[in-house]
């Protein structure tokens, strides 16, 4: 089946911009998360959802990054007045929704962003 | 708060080669332990976990690792390196207690030779 898609794949943006980063988990899982991955740095929890609960936002790093999900669905990410520091991959990923300590995410291929 | 540690960020081996990537974590309750492989241009995919039982967990492709509770380690082990392991490799733990998200480590770059 499907996995988890990601787009876009690249982004290049100026900085002070807006941009959107959207997920399509994979059909079924209930939890959907959000991580980004600096250059030689290991992957940093931003947000994950859980089915109708609210989100867990406690890994946003400022107010300028916040994210939605429709139902069980897309999901996507806005980082608004975008930095420099903000240039990272993005990466997706979802699980069928059990306990989250336990289960087992799938990956998406990730967004590279570049902010100039 | 809970770190997790990989030691050395470039392994190198030659094919046929033991593999052993390094990880350890910091909290004094053992959490859920995971190792995902980052293949060239493709996503993280979950190589195994530890979260209750037998200590010693087999996961794809050959690979295998141990939860040492005395050395709050997880060493990822491969008994023979194959070109195809060349990837990235990351430990990850999540809290027991707490149910947080997962926190992993820097990641350990696996290069295999002929």
């Amino acid at each position: 089946g499907a996995g988890v898609s990601q787009s876009p794949s690249n982004k290049v943006t100026e900085k002070g911009k807006d941009v959107e980063l959207r997920c399509d988990p994979i059909s079924g899982h209930t939890a959907l998360y959000w991580y980004r991955q600096r250059l030689g740095q290991g992957l940093e929890f931003l947000i994950y959802f859980q089915g109708n609960s609210a989100p867990d936002k406690s890994g946003l790093p400022s107010d300028r990054f916040s994210a939605e999900r429709t139902g069980e669905s897309v999901s996507t990410l806005t980082i608004q007045r975008t930095q420099q520091e903000d240039s990272a991959v993005y990466l997706c990923a979802s699980s069928p929704g059990g306990y989250w300590g336990t289960d087992t995410q799938y990956f998406g291929p990730g967004t590279r962003l570049t902010v100039l | 708060a809970q770190s997790v540690t990989q030691l050395g960020s470039h392994v190198s081996v030659s094919e046929g080669a033991l593999v052993l990537l390094r990880c350890n974590y910091s909290s004094s309750v053992p959490p859920y332990l995971f190792w995902y492989v980052q293949y060239p241009n493709q996503g993280l995919q979950l190589l195994l976990k530890y979260t209750t039982g037998a200590t010693l967990v087999k996961g794809i492709n050959g690979f295998e690792a141990e939860f040492k509770k005395s050395e709050t380690s997880f060493h990822l082990t491969k008994p023979s390196a194959h070109m195809s392991d060349a990837a990235e490799y990351f430990c990850a733990v999540s809290d027991r207690q707490a149910g947080t998200a997962l926190i992993f480590g820097k990641g350990t770059t696996l290069s295999v030779s002929s």
